[in-house]
């Protein structure tokens, strides 16, 4: 089946450390997605990648780091600048980066100890 | 700036009830609107989605017509399961743009 995974499902950030949030994708899509949703929030940005070796930031992209080494991997790096890292992460992929309709993979709980 | 508005929740309904959940958008150009839902501790599904004025979007006996002259694509259902309990969320893509603009989300009950 084709999808968007994400992992883990839950990760705890220790005070002053950098994690990383993984998100893979066999869709064969061009463009990947990283955003941030709080509770009672709607989603926001954090970066974009509209392909391979390439990336913007979003909206919230302070404190958080990407790459786009391969098509199928978009990995998010919570670093320890980032002083609320608290959220529900969520990743998606759509077609290209002019193709409207973005697919979401089923997100990664981080929380701090 | 773009913006996407959705009425407040928690809305609570018993099954079989007649849903709408109100959505408004303000945007330049031509946006496209979608409705997503999310069920506890998992990711956003596209529900549904609509391109340009008066195109309807349907899916799973949801309905939400796209309405320029009131800005609006409210979501519409019949009859509502308890399975349909879930938060929904409005969004607003502009032709041609990869960025989505998303409303705060509205959570459903539905009582057996």
């Amino acid at each position: 089946d084709g999808g968007i995974t994400q992992s883990p499902k839950y990760l705890f950030r220790k005070e002053g450390q950098n994690v990383t949030l993984s998100c893979e994708q066999n869709l064969n899509h061009d463009a990947m997605y990283w955003y941030r949703q709080d509770p009672g929030q709607g989603l926001r940005l954090i970066y974009y990648s509209q392909i391979v070796n390439d990336f913007q930031k979003g909206d919230i992209a302070e404190g958080y780091s990407v790459s786009r080494e391969k098509k199928e991997s978009f990995p998010l790096t919570v670093t320890s600048a980032q002083k609320n890292p608290t959220a529900f992460y969520l990743c998606a992929s759509s077609i290209d980066y002019r193709q409207e309709t973005q697919y979401f993979g089923p997100g990664t709980r981080l929380l701090v100890l | 700036g773009d913006s996407v508005t959705q009425m407040e929740g928690p809305v609570t309904l018993s099954e079989e009830a007649f849903l709408t959940i109100n959505c408004t958008y303000t945007a330049t150009g031509y946006p496209s609107l979608f409705w997503y839902v999310q069920y506890p501790g998992e990711g956003l599904q596209l529900l549904l989605k609509a391109t340009k004025a008066d195109d309807k979007g349907s899916n799973k006996g949801f309905e939400a017509t796209y309405r320029k002259e009131t800005t609006s694509f409210h979501l519409e259902k019949g009859s509502v399961q308890v399975s349909d309990s879930a938060v929904y969320f409005c969004a607003l893509s502009t032709s041609g743009t990869y960025k989505y603009i998303f409303g705060t989300g509205t959570r459903l009950k539905v009582l057996a």
